[in-house]
């Protein structure tokens, strides 16, 4: 049964906390993206990476930080850099060919008090 | 500055008839979209897509158009169902430019709901 996995559903942080979101997927991709939703808006790109070692900042990178050391993993860390780190933060993989289809884990809600 | 917009933050339509959801897109580099449907608390689910060899694209009940010249897509549902209310995103990547496997750009969702 392939899929993409976010664990926890639900994460409850301390402000000044560094706190890191699972995904993993077993579809055998390339490609694996972090995004970030927040009320009213649509998804926002924070990291991206094409091969396993590498990954590459999106468009609003700063205070979070990833990791690639595996194919199936992409965790992401947002730390107490981040000034507004409430959000819904959802992963994606992809195959990483010409015209890829990026498809989605269920999304982690990280509330930071 | 939004490159891709979806101007229209809610549309309700009567169960059976045609949904047309509008996107419009500003950066003459996109040249593949797709359109998601999303839930709350869910992520989003990957519905149709087109790329820009192509000035339509037909599934099912969906059928998504582009217009190149005007930078303008639609998504079209039809019949409408009440499972189809949800928020419809529209999606865009600059593929054969030189994209790779970049991110999505996504324009900020159209609450869709279908009305018995």
């Amino acid at each position: 049964d392939g899929g993409i996995t976010q664990s926890p559903k639900y994460l409850f942080r301390k402000e000044g906390q560094n706190v890191t979101l699972s995904c993993e997927q077993n579809l055998n991709h390339d490609a694996m993206y972090w995004y970030r939703q927040d009320p009213g808006q649509g998804l926002r790109l924070i990291y991206y990476s094409q091969i396993v070692n590498d990954f590459q900042k999106g468009d609003i990178a700063e205070g979070y930080s990833v990791s690639r050391e595996k194919k199936e993993s992409f965790p992401l860390t947002v730390t107490s850099a981040q000034k507004n780190p409430t959000a819904f933060y959802l992963c994606a993989s992809s195959i990483a060919g010409v015209a890829d289809t990026q498809y989605f884990g269920p999304g982690t809600r990280l509330t930071v008090l | 500055d939004q490159q891709v917009k979806q101007n229209s933050p809610s549309l309700s339509v009567q169960e059976g008839r045609i949904s047309i959801l509008n996107c419009d897109y500003t950066n003459s580099m996109f040249d593949y979209f797709l359109w998601y449907k999303k839930y709350p608390a869910e992520g989003p689910t990957f519905l149709i897509s087109i790329s820009s060899i192509k000035d339509k694209n037909e599934d099912g009940r969906f059928t998504v158009f582009l217009n190149k010249s005007a930078k303008h897509l639609s998504l079209h549902i039809v019949p409408s169902q009440p499972g189809d209310s949800a928020v419809y995103f529209c999606a865009a990547k600059g593929v054969y430019s030189g994209g790779g496997a970049d991110g999505l750009t996504f324009g900020k969702g159209t609450h869709l709901i279908i009305q018995p």
